[in-house]
């Protein structure tokens, strides 16, 4: 059964940090990742996604890694700013499409 | 345009009450799923229609049923609510085949009370 864990759960840095964002996943038969931020009540907006078969993805100020074989993912955010703090969530797609969501990690930029 | 659009928004009612949510998409995906997402923020999946057929049905409560009317519609019908039905609830829409992103719409807040 596909578990995914995020870590941290929660993360506060001063505006202008680079920072990662960790994903881990067990079952390594996936057809690709895919990074999400939601802000409080509001819906998932996807940010990157990474074919199974690609190592990263870049997006901006964004970057997205991929290792299948140890079941990681990070996101990389460069130059933080405010408007960056939300939940981000990583996905994994199994067959037929059902996503499997971490837990997610809450992510507060400082002015 | 909205790529996935629910309706409604928000939702409260009783108890007992039956209540359906809407779901739209305009991508032209053949795949809509429905999504619950705790008080925890943990997201699961709890169904998936492919061409308005059921593929994954996620041990849901049978007062749930999900109803497809073409491939660009996915409804949700919830029968004599209860307090733990309260959530936030998700649809969502992709490619059954290939690897395909997926889109989700803004959600619908559900409150029993």
């Amino acid at each position: 059964k596909q578990e995914v864990t995020q870590i941290p759960a929660a993360l506060s840095v001063p505006e202008g940090e680079n920072l990662v964002l960790n994903c881990s996943f067990t079952d390594s038969a996936i057809y690709n990742l895919q990074w999400f931020r939601q802000d409080p009540g509001k819906g998932l907006t996807s940010l990157l996604l990474i074919q199974s078969s690609q190592r990263e993805q870049t997006s901006g100020r964004l970057n997205a890694s991929l290792d299948k074989s140890s079941g990681r993912s990070t996101l990389y955010i460069a130059a933080s700013q405010p408007g960056d703090s939300a939940t981000y969530l990583c996905a994994v797609r199994q067959e037929g499409g059902k996503l499997i969501f971490g837990q997610g990690t809450e992510l507060s930029v400082k002015p | 345009d909205t790529a996935v659009s629910q309706t409604p928004k928000y939702l409260v009612t009783q108890m007992g009450n039956d209540k359906s949510i809407k779901c739209e998409q305009n991508l032209g995906h053949d795949t809509m799923y429905w999504y619950k997402q705790d008080s925890k923020k943990f997201l699961k999946i709890m169904f998936s229609y492919n061409n308005k057929e059921l593929i994954i049905n996620e041990t849901v409560p049978n007062r749930f049923s999900p109803k497809s009317p073409d491939k660009a519609h996915l409804n949700l019908h919830i029968n004599s609510l209860e307090l733990g039905d309260s959530a936030v609830y998700f649809c969502a829409s992709s490619q059954f085949s290939g690897s395909t992103e997926a889109f989700f719409g803004q959600g619908t807040r559900l409150t029993v009370v």
